[in-house]
């Protein structure tokens, strides 16, 4: 039973152009969301969360929207740049302070130059 | 900013054989560390939480006596693939979360597993 759910298994997108990475999840107890980056043999590196009391959050370059309505939300990059290359996997938790985190099954970015 | 540290980052070994790997808190004092698994392809899955002083709580499936975790101090928790076979190969990363809040969880290299 996957509850978190990322639809698209790879997305490139030209260098300078929006990335638009989508995440999906099905249980409503879900509050917090998190986004990751992994590269190949590495640990995922912590991007930026969003909270279930808001709709966006945005740092740099990094947007994440948050429709809890849909039980939807999305990472966007701009402009993305050929260092954002990776595998980005999207993850929930049902409680802050619950500490366990759901992970989706991850999309790879490629950014062509 | 907080670190975690995994070793070894790979290691390959005979089938029968027990693997330890370690997952350290280099700056900051975990009483609960998570490792994964996460096969190629494939999502990180929670194998289970280390809690500092007591016992693992494994996520259903996971094989507690095959899968050991110890907790011993504030700063480092071990897993040991016990008996290691070919299907157990896989890639194991653990995590911790420095403070409060889901946010900020860190997590360490990961560990590439190969059981020939």
């Amino acid at each position: 039973d996957q509850q978190v759910k990322q639809n698209s298994p790879s997305l490139s997108v030209q260098e300078g152009r929006i990335s638009i990475l989508n995440c999906d999840y099905t249980n409503s107890m879900f509050d917090y969301f998190l986004w990751y980056k992994k590269y190949p043999a590495e640990g995922p590196t912590f991007l930026i969360s969003i909270s279930s009391i808001k709709d966006k959050n945005e740092d740099g370059r990094f947007t994440v929207f948050l429709n809890k309505s849909a039980k939807h939300l999305s990472l966007h990059i701009v402009p993305s740049q050929p260092g954002d290359s990776a595998v980005y996997f999207c993850a929930a938790s049902a409680k802050v302070g619950n500490e366990k985190l759901t992970f989706g099954t991850g999309t790879r970015l490629t950014i062509i130059p | 900013g907080a670190v975690v540290s995994q070793h070894p980052s790979w290691v390959i070994c005979k089938s029968g054989t027990s693997v330890k790997i370690e997952c350290r808190s280099l700056d900051f004092q975990a009483t609960t560390m998570f490792w994964y698994r996460q096969f190629p392809k494939q999502s990180l899955m929670l194998m289970a939480t280390s809690n500092e002083g007591s016992k693992a709580t494994y996520e259903q499936g996971v094989e507690k006596d095959k899968f050991l975790i110890n907790h011993a101090s504030l700063t480092l928790s071990t897993l040991t693939v016990t008996s290691a076979h070919p299907e157990d190969s896989s890639f194991y990363i653990c995590s911790a979360r420095p403070g409060t809040g889901a946010y900020g969880y860190t997590f360490g290299s990961g560990t590439r597993l190969t059981v020939v």
